[in-house]
C-alpha cells in the first residue's frame, strides 16, 4: 500500500530564517506526482509546490523549494525566509494514476512562524 | 475562474438528520474527489468520480453516506441519517488530467453532528 508520512507534528522558526519539512512515501509506482499543501486556519487547501518523480530537477516556487531524493524516497520542504503567513499546517502528498487515481496524505506539521 | 464552490461553510444539526453537502466543480476539470478530514485520521479520500461517473467509493464509511454526481457542475454528498461521528470538515477537489493531476480544493464544509 502507498503512504505518505510525516515524523515532525509540530515544526517551530524564526521570522526570516529556513526551515525544512520532512516527507517520505513508499511507492512500488514508477510513475507519481508530490505535492505539498498548506492550510492555514482558515481552512483552505492551498498548493505549495509539485515535483514530477521522473524530473531530477528540484523544484522551486519562490521562497519554497523542494530537496527529492527518489532512490530513498524522501520529498522534504525548504522555506526560505520565513513568514508570518507562513505558520500554518503543511501536507505532503503523492498521487498515482492509473487505476490508483489517488491523492495520500501524510498526517501534516504544524509549523509556527516566531516573530 | 471562481474556483471550487461549497455549500455550506457551516452545517450544525442534530443526530438522525439528513445532511446534504454540496459542490461545483472548477469548470472543464473532469474529476471531482470528496474527502473527510479530521483530527483522528486526517484526511480521508471518500469517493472520487470522472467525468460523472462514480470511480472508487471504497472510503464512504458505510451506507448512511452517498454521493451523486448529475452533470459536470455539481455534486452532491448526502448523509442520512447524520451521527455524532460524522462531525468533520468536508472538501471537495476538482482536477483534469491536463493539471498534472493538481487537485483544486474547495474551502471545505464544517459539519457538526449534536
Amino acid at each position: 500500500a502507498q503512504t505518505v508520512t510525516q515524523s515532525q507534528p509540530e515544526m517551530s522558526v524564526q521570522e526570516a530564517e529556513t526551515v525544512t519539512l520532512s516527507c517520505t512515501y513508499d511507492t512500488s509506482e514508477s510513475d507519481y506526482y508530490l505535492f505539498w499543501y498548506k492550510q492555514p486556519p482558515s481552512r483552505q487547501m492551498i498548493l505549495v509546490i509539485r515535483q514530477e518523480a521522473y524530473k531530477q530537477q528540484n523544484a522551486t516556487e519562490n521562497r519554497f523549494s523542494v530537496n527529492f531524493q527518489k532512490a530513498a524516497k524522501s520529498f522534504s520542504l525548504k522555506i526560505s525566509d520565513s513568514q508570518l503567513g507562513d505558520a500554518a499546517m503543511y501536507f505532503c502528498a503523492s498521487y498515482y494514476g492509473g487505476a490508483t487515481n489517488k491523492l495520500i496524505f501524510g498526517t501534516g506539521t504544524l509549523l509556527a512562524v516566531q516573530p | 475562474d471562481a474556483g471550487v464552490i461549497q455549500s455550506p461553510r457551516h452545517e450544525v444539526t442534530e443526530m438522525g438528520q439528513e445532511v446534504t453537502l454540496r459542490c461545483k466543480p472548477i469548470s472543464g476539470h473532469d474529476y471531482l474527489f470528496w474527502y473527510r478530514q479530521t483530527m483522528m485520521r486526517g484526511l480521508e479520500l471518500l469517493i472520487y468520480f470522472n467525468n460523472n461517473v462514480p470511480i472508487d467509493d471504497s472510503g464512504m464509511p458505510e451506507d448512511r453516506f452517498s454521493a451523486k454526481m448529475p452533470n459536470a457542475s455539481f455534486s452532491t454528498l448526502k448523509i442520512q441519517p447524520s451521527e455524532p461521528r460524522d462531525s468533520a470538515v468536508y472538501f471537495c477537489a476538482s482536477t483534469s488530467w491536463d493539471r498534472g493531476y493538481e487537485q483544486f480544493f474547495g474551502p471545505g464544509t464544517r459539519l457538526t453532528v449534536l
